[in-house]
């Protein structure tokens, strides 16, 4: 299969730990899009890279957080310090150039204790 | 961000279409209509999109009004793996979208 990989599938940390995520896009693909998402709501943008250029964040995105793609290639998301309010699935994205579809992983459940 | 608003939730019976209504009044010209869908454990899947005219795909067809400002999503026939919570997003650029919180769909065997 060689759609987009998360990793790890689930993390539990203690509020205060760092916690880092990998995600791997579809090959070629050169956008990259993190999500993330809480019971009952929607995905929510967090932010979006072209190639390795960091060209979005929202500002959901706070200083605890960040993101990098080095190279265009693989992406991870860091948490620093934790907080319980981190608990949510997160989610990665690609798409490829010229194109609007969106294709997501499968995400990474974080939960904070 | 342009807002959507869509039904919290519906009910469909196997094998009969399903109509998905969403309300867009608010588009701005330049944004596409994006139709995902978000299966139970999964991330969401793409369904369909459009810009002014319908569209159909393997998946579903997407009417859009001609003024805009709403749209609907058709599955031509409901099963039971098309059981999800769907998604209206606009987007002018497909770099990032704003999902709301969808239309859950029950389907009844």
């Amino acid at each position: 299969d060689t759609g987009v990989s998360q990793d790890p599938r689930h993390k539990i940390t203690k509020r205060g730990q760092n916690v880092t995520f990998r995600c791997d896009p579809i090959s070629e693909h050169n956008r990259l899009y993190w999500y993330r998402q809480t019971l009952g709501q929607g995905p929510e943008f967090l932010t979006y890279f072209q190639n390795e250029a960091q060209l979005e964040k929202s500002r959901l995105l706070s200083d605890r957080f960040s993101a990098e793609r080095p190279k265009g290639s693989f992406s991870t998301l860091e948490i620093q310090r934790t907080e319980q309010g981190d608990s949510a699935m997160y989610l990665c994205a690609s798409s490829p150039r010229g194109g609007t579809e969106a294709f997501f992983g499968q995400g990474t459940r974080l939960t904070v204790v | 961000d342009a807002k959507t608003t869509q039904p919290n939730s519906m009910e469909s019976n196997e094998e009969e279409p399903v109509h998905l209504p969403c309300n867009h009044s608010t588009i701005s010209g330049t944004d596409y209509i994006h139709w995902y869908r978000q299966l139970p454990s999964q991330g969401p899947e793409y369904v369909i999109h459009g810009l002014t005219s319908n569209v159909n795909n393997r998946m579903a067809s997407l009417a859009i009004a001609e003024d805009r400002k709403s749209s609907t999503l058709i599955l031509h026939r409901a099963t039971l793996r098309d059981a999800a919570v769907y998604y209206c997003i606009l987007s002018p650029t497909g770099n990032q979208f704003y999902f709301g919180t969808g239309t859950s769909l029950t389907v009844i065997p």
